[in-house]
């Protein structure tokens, strides 16, 4: 099975930290993404990665940074943590090449900035 | 208007009830379409994919595609209390691995 692991469950922040949250699949899939979720807006798609370094904004990327050194990995770095970035926030992953009928979740982290 | 609407309920249904969940769309160039399932505090999880119109079955479950209404539904047969979540669309155009979804539409399933 899939596997897409979140470091964290939940999170709390201060205003103005910087806040790392990590992403690790364990299927050897080229894409990655990062959304947000909130009540009443549904998902948004922050960032994604189609492939090792390659990043692409999504539809909030503002205040929001990514990285992927590795395959497997792909990390969302809020570079100073505010107020209404306080959200959940769920990594994905897929496989290219298959109309994107499947993406695999993580468990998603709930991160509270105070 | 958004590209994908959805209703995001609560819906509240007796056990056994027959349960239908829709999606519209204004993008006809969307193929593929996907039901999500979320339960309280978990990512969502894939249910049912179908491509182009039609049908497909899966044990309770039915997913319906009527492009030339640009509309999508779910039909849960025999309701159960275990299905209460929420229930995400989603849907790609053909070439493009980043789906469009619904807001979601939460279902409560009471004994």
């Amino acid at each position: 099975d899939v596997k897409v692991t979140q470091s964290s469950r939940y999170l709390v922040k201060r205003t103005g930290e910087k806040v790392f949250l990590e992403c690790v699949q364990d299927m050897d899939h080229e894409n990655m993404f990062w959304y947000r979720q909130d009540p009443g807006l549904g998902l948004r798609l922050i960032y994604f990665s189609y492939d090792v370094k390659m990043k692409e904004k999504g539809d909030i990327p503002e205040g929001y940074s990514v990285s992927r050194e590795k395959k497997e990995r792909f990390s969302l770095i809020l570079e100073s943590a505010s107020t209404n970035q306080t959200s959940m926030y769920l990594c994905a992953s897929s496989l290219p090449g298959q109309g994107t009928y499947e993406q695999y979740f993580g468990p998603g982290t709930r991160l509270t900035v105070t | 208007q958004k590209e994908v609407e959805q209703d995001p309920g609560p819906l509240s249904v007796p056990e056994g009830a027959i349960v239908s969940l829709n999606c519209t769309y204004s993008n006809s160039a969307f193929q593929y379409f996907m039901w999500y399932r979320q339960y309280s505090r978990k990512g969502p999880e894939l249910l049912m994919y179908t491509y182009s119109s039609g049908n497909k079955e899966d044990g309770r479950f039915t997913a319906q595609v009527d492009k030339s209404s640009k509309y999508i539904s779910l039909f849960i047969r025999d309701s159960q209390p275990s299905d209460s979540a929420t229930y995400l669309c989603a849907m790609s155009k053909g070439g493009s691995y980043i789906p469009t979804f619904g807001r979601g539409t939460s279902l409560i399933v009471h004994p």
